[in-house]
């Protein structure tokens, strides 16, 4: 079946700092490739996706590129802020509705 | 209302006891979804709706669990005879069309329920 397996947090960094946060899935076909974010005390919303091979998902200097080959869709952050710290969850959608990884918790420290 | 909305917010339920969980879509969505949330964990897929009919309901853990969408908007996911193992975040979602075709799910901000 589909499964999206990401790296385990929590992942601490200093502002300004790089980030990528990895994910890998597992589908049958073509899916969709999301990322979901969740703020302390906030629902989950959705940060950006890529619907297709080499695609890349953009959103708040967030960036996503879908890559086939390696079955990958890793987020990445060239400066982190304070305000980006929350759960961030890598998920895809094919012929079944979303499937989500465990998330990843980012602490941004200033 | 602009979002997906849900209601109890927080629900503390004996065990045993009966409960039942709303979700007020975005106005329009022919989508819902249902998802469980355990703590540290990722949401769970749990049933999904297109219109009234449920179109994949794989993901219900068992029989306690049922959920009803009687008008195509408004649903109520329901858990019988409540165990301490049901205690979680319910999240509902909702998209114009199928989520599989690439539509944009929405989500709620959850019905935390605890079951002691």
């Amino acid at each position: 079946g589909n499964s999206v397996t990401q790296m385990e947090g929590p992942v601490t960094l200093s502002e300004e700092a790089f980030l990528t946060i990895n994910c890998t899935y597992t589908a049958t076909g073509y899916p969709s490739l999301f990322w979901y974010v969740q703020y302390p005390g906030e629902g989950l919303q959705l940060l950006l996706k890529a619907t297709k091979a080499d695609d890349k998902g953009s959103n708040k200097g967030f960036e996503a590129t879908y890559r086939k080959e390696t079955t990958s869709f890793h987020l990445e952050k060239g400066s982190v802020q304070v305000s980006d710290s929350a759960v961030y969850f890598c998920a895809l959608s094919g012929n079944t509705p979303l499937v989500f990884g465990k998330g990843t918790r980012l602490s941004v420290i200033a | 209302g602009a979002g997906v909305s849900q209601t109890p917010s927080n629900k503390v339920t004996e065990k045993g006891k009966y409960v039942e969980l709303r979700c007020d879509p975005i106005s329009g969505h022919t989508a819902l979804y249902w998802y469980r949330q355990s703590l540290g964990q990722g949401p769970e897929f749990l049933i999904y709706f297109q219109g009234t009919g449920a179109a994949d309901d794989s993901g219900l853990p068992n029989d306690r669990f049922f959920a009803v969408r009687p008008e195509g908007s408004v649903s109520t996911l329901k858990i019988q005879r409540t165990e301490r193992g049901d205690s979680a975040v319910y999240l509902c979602a909702s998209s114009l069309g199928p989520g599989g075709s690439g539509n944009t799910i929405y989500f709620g901000e959850g019905s935390w329920l605890t079951v002691v």
